[in-house]
């Protein structure tokens, strides 16, 4: 079975543009998070996604929004990009909402360096 | 303050050594807790788990102090493939916030 799959790998940008990021779950799971990390940090929850709905918001500006499709992947949109928002954005999924003991398991990321 | 803390590290041991690291928390309502590892530019990957009653996965001890508000990582007898940084994650009873500490550098050396 696939893992947790991420598009693109890396991606250039410049500030001021919008990127869009996409994860695609592992199959049979329902909830998908996005987290930011930049170098020398922990990962810096961003979303999470169950059924299609919002269900956690990290302390991000609202340049940063998401959404779950009907399949259960997922979309992470940054407008009006800054240089600090150069980092690798992973995507984890698991079969159900957080709160309960069950692990996320994460993508490779995308590095997004912006120039 | 944070409110999760984990010592940055690194930690510089010899392979065979026993080291532990620990992570502060702050919210008395996190609820679930895990240790994941992460390698150089490579996604985090899930570890273990975190009881109350302690747990334990071959060299790998993992223990929560719910009164402290902290858990622990214990390994035994490392080994070089040891070497990562170790995240641990704090998940609040409200299920709306996951946080990751920074990390704690662990290098074993020959």
């Amino acid at each position: 079975d696939a893992g947790v799959t991420q598009s693109p790998t890396h991606l250039i940008k410049t500030r001021g543009q919008q990127v869009t990021l996409r994860c695609s779950p592992i199959s049979g799971h329902k909830s998908v998070s996005w987290y930011q990390q930049v170098l020398g940090q922990g990962p810096q929850f961003i979303f999470q996604y169950y059924e299609k709905e919002e269900r956690g918001r990290g302390n991000f500006p609202d340049r940063f929004s998401a959404r779950q499709f009907p399949n259960y992947s997922s979309e992470l949109n940054v407008n009006a990009l800054l240089l600090g928002d150069s980092a690798l954005y992973l995507c984890a999924s698991s079969p159900i909402e957080q709160g309960s003991n069950q692990p996320q398991h994460f993508g490779d990321g995308t590095r997004l360096s912006i120039l | 303050r944070k409110e999760v803390e984990q010592d940055p590290g690194p930690f510089n041991v010899p392979e065979g050594a026993t080291v532990a690291f620990n992570c502060t928390y702050s919210n008395s309502a996190s609820q679930s807790f895990f240790w994941y590892r992460q390698d150089c530019r490579k996604e985090p990957k899930l570890l273990m788990s975190v009881y109350s009653s302690g747990n334990e996965d071959g060299r790998f001890t993992a223990q929560l102090n719910r009164a402290s508000q902290y858990i622990s990582l214990l390994i035994r007898d490392s080994k070089l493939s040891d070497s990562a940084t170790y995240l641990c994650v704090v998940i609040h009873s409200s299920a709306s916030k996951i946080i990751f500490g920074s990390g704690t550098r662990l290098s074993i050396r020959p």
